[in-house]
């Protein structure tokens, strides 16, 4: 089946440092890939719509400075923390799919110090 | 935009116990989807239902469209049941797009 790949799983890093982080699609080609957020203990909340090709959609509330997201090829997106800070601390999660249902990579877990 | 609303927040069990988590959701949807996650925080699909009642070994689920509301069974539970439980659907009544609002959860304790 359809497998969306997710990396780093974990990382820590120093407050003011920038984070990439990248999601694959496996086995099939994504012209749209997504970008969730989980605080812990609380839900997951879109951030972001990765078009390929494209500038990527954020949603409200979200900074897009803050937050790049760049999808350059039809298998891979990547979101980059910058000028990371403790309150970006979070799960990051992603998901693709040609179609319905989408599928989720294993996600990220950031921790800024 | 749609509300999704899950209950219980939380549930524990016993081994072998049987349970039902519901979803109800503020508008028509045309894609509903049931999520586990596991403590480790990967987000398994458990089901893909806009409608009618599906069956995966000891869970099944069963959508009432127009009614607005999801039920996830799981029977004879295990622990290795433990989790949250999502439930998701598409932002905007009958969207198109494949972006997710997710419900808050089920906090699910299997006990042995």
């Amino acid at each position: 089946g359809a497998v969306v790949s997710q990396h780093p799983s974990w990382v820590i890093c120093k407050s003011g440092t920038s984070v990439k982080i990248e999601c694959r699609s496996l086995d099939f080609q994504a012209t749209t890939m997504f970008w969730y957020r989980q605080f812990p203990k609380q839900s997951l909340m879109l951030m972001a719509t990765s078009n390929e090709g494209s500038k990527a959609t954020y949603e409200q509330g979200v900074e897009k400075d803050k937050f790049l997201i760049n999808h350059a090829s039809l298998t891979l997106s990547t979101l980059t923390v910058t000028s990371a800070h403790p309150e970006d601390s979070s799960f990051y999660i992603c998901s693709a799919g040609t179609h319905q249902p989408q599928h989720f990579g294993d996600g990220t877990r950031l921790s800024i110090l | 935009g749609i509300q999704v609303e899950q209950s219980p927040p939380d549930l524990i069990l016993q081994e072998g116990a049987n349970s039902t988590l519901r979803c109800n959701f503020s508008d028509s949807v045309n894609n509903l989807q049931w999520f586990h996650q596991n403590p480790w925080g990967q987000l398994i699909n458990l089901f893909y239902i806009p409608s009618g009642t599906k069956q995966n070994g000891r869970l099944s689920a069963t959508t009432v469209a127009t009614e607005r509301y999801s039920l996830l069974y799981i029977s004879s539970s295990q622990t290795t049941d433990s989790g949250v439980y999502f439930c998701a659907v598409p932002p905007v009544s009958q969207g198109g797009s494949e972006k997710l609002v997710f419900g808050k959860g089920t906090k699910l304790t299997v006990n042995p």
